[in-house]
């Protein structure tokens, strides 16, 4: 199973600053690999495909990059809603399996 | 517009069985695969189990494989869940989650608010 690890696990920043989140994977997975984020209470959301694909509706501040074992999302200026918690998952060990990282919490410092 | 409603969960007692419904609206529902991720309290996303657009084809998670369901009935708009010899670490929010371009692997672009399921004696 490929396995993805998120860093940091927290991550405080204030809005308008500059957040930079990380994913990487224990094998390639070429850039099969999405973005969500998950706000309190709320059901994910698809931020970014295929690693740097916004999805519909996304603002363009939402941003993706890499490509094997080594991806970034990267939220320009942070709005009030962008503080949440942000998952990576991947779809290229298919079949069997499809599996998510740990996930990054942006919280306002 | 485009919906997915999850309901069926609750409390329930080790061993006992559930079954989860996810109702579609606003799209062609026959069109597409379609996940159930669960999630528990506190923690991360987990992927559970996925069909295809027309029933045919289905994949589990390990951790649920021989115990969970999956299932579809197009001319109802509605998915299933059937869970089996639930055990505590069972315990999450079910989420449905249409697939990105209908695909089988394909990412999550449309989800349910979810339905919580605790297993508890």
């Amino acid at each position: 199973e490929i396995v993805l690890t998120q860093s940091p696990a927290t991550l405080s920043l204030s809005p308008g600053e500059r957040a930079t989140l990380s994913c990487r994977a224990s094998q390639s997975v070429s850039t099969y690999l999405a973005w969500y984020q998950q706000s309190p209470g709320q059901a994910p959301r698809l931020l970014i495909y295929d690693a740097s694909n916004r999805a519909t509706g996304i603002p363009a501040r939402f941003s993706g990059s890499g490509s094997g074992t080594d991806f970034t999302l990267t939220i320009s200026s942070l709005e009030p809603e962008d503080f949440a918690v942000y998952y990576c998952h991947q779809r290229s060990n298919w079949p069997p399996s499809l599996t998510f990282g740990g996930g990054t919490k942006v919280e306002i410092k | 517009q485009v919906q997915l409603v999850e309901s069926g969960g609750g409390v329930v007692q080790p061993e006992k069985s559930l079954r989860l419904s996810c109702a579609a609206s606003g799209f062609t529902f026959s069109s597409y695969a379609v996940h159930w991720v669960r999630q528990a309290p506190g923690k991360g996303l987990e992927w559970v189990a996925v069909i295809s657009y027309d029933g045919n084809d289905k994949y589990y998670a390990d951790s649920v494989k021989g115990r969970f369901t999956i299932s579809r009935d197009n001319s109802k708009y509605t998915l299933y869940l059937e869970v089996n010899s639930l055990r505590s670490e069972d315990t999450a929010v079910y989420y449905c989650a249409r697939a990105l371009l209908g695909e089988v692997r394909g990412y999550m672009d449309v989800w349910g608010k979810g339905t919580a399921v605790s297993v508890s004696s």
